[in-house]
C-alpha cells in the first residue's frame, strides 16, 4: 500500500461527459503529479501541483483541468470526453517540490470513455 | 527533450535464470534514471534510482542498475529470477534536480516461467 487513495478506481461514462478523478496523496506529501497510461501513449505525464499551486505541466489537454486544494488532495477533471481518453490515470504524491525523491503511485482510476 | 528506449516489450525468462531489461536513454542534460515496477492492477513502485555518486545502484528485491554514461544505458539485473518478479518494469529518466516530468519507457513485461 503506497499511501496514495485513488477514487473511483473504475469508471465508464459516454463521449461528451465529464468525470473528476480525486486523490488523496501520501499524509504529510505536499506534491501530487497525475500521469496518464494508455496503449498507445505509454505513461504520460499531465500536471504536478505543489502545496497547491501548478508547479509543472506536460501533455494535458486543454479539455482537462487540476487542482490541489488546501487539505492537499487533488482531483482532476475530464471534460468533453472522446473514446481516446480511455485511460488509466495515476496520481503519485512525494514529501518534496519536484527533487529527485521518490513518487508514491495511487492504484489508478479506468476510465472507459463509450 | 529526454527519452528512454526499453529494448524488448515482453521478455520470458526461467525460475533462477538471470534478468537483464534494457534501457537507453538520451538527455541533452545530466540524467536521473529510475526503474519502476508495476505489478497487475496495482500502481508503479520504485525499485531504484540514479542521481550521482555511484554507478551502480541496488534497489529493492535483489535488483541493481547500472548506470553507464558512455553507452547512455541504465540496464535493469537481478542474478536469480523468481516467480514474484513477473511484472511490468518502466525505465524512466528526469532532468537532474527534478522528479516531475519523468519520461517513462513503454515498459517491459517480464514473464518467469518454471
Amino acid at each position: 500500500d503506497s499511501g496514495v487513495t485513488q477514487t473511483p478506481k473504475h469508471l465508464i461514462t459516454a463521449t461528451g461527459q465529464r468525470v473528476t478523478l480525486r486523490c488523496s496523496p501520501r499524509s504529510g506529501d505536499l506534491s501530487v503529479y497525475w500521469y496518464q497510461q494508455s496503449l498507445d501513449q505509454g505513461l504520460q505525464f499531465l500536471i504536478q501541483y505543489y502545496n497547491g499551486e501548478e508547479r509543472a505541466k506536460g501533455n494535458i489537454l486543454e479539455r482537462f483541468s487540476a487542482q490541489q486544494f488546501p487539505d492537499l488532495h487533488s482531483e482532476l477533471n475530464l471534460s468533453s470526453l472522446e473514446l481516446g481518453d480511455s485511460a488509466l490515470y495515476f496520481c503519485a504524491s512525494s514529501s518534496t517540490s519536484g527533487k529527485a525523491g521518490e513518487l508514491f503511485f495511487g492504484e489508478g482510476s479506468r476510465l472507459t470513455v463509450l | 527533450a529526454q527519452s528512454v528506449t526499453q529494448l524488448g516489450s515482453h521478455v520470458s525468462v526461467s525460475e533462477g535464470a538471470l534478468v537483464l531489461l534494457r534501457c537507453n536513454y538520451s538527455s541533452s542534460v545530466p540524467p536521473y534514471l529510475f526503474w519502476y515496477v508495476q505489478y497487475p492492477n496495482q500502481g508503479l513502485q520504485l525499485l531504484l534510482k540514479y542521481t550521482t555518486g555511484a554507478t551502480l545502484v541496488k534497489g529493492i528485491n535483489g535488483f541493481e542498475a547500472e548506470f553507464k554514461k558512455s553507452e547512455t544505458s541504465f540496464h535493469l539485473t537481478k542474478p536469480s529470477a523468481h516467480m514474484s518478479d513477473a511484472a511490468e518494469y518502466f525505465c524512466a529518466v528526469s532532468e537532474a534536480g527534478t522528479a516531475s516530468k519523468l519520461t517513462f519507457g513503454t515498459g517491459t513485461r517480464l514473464q518467469v516461467t518454471l
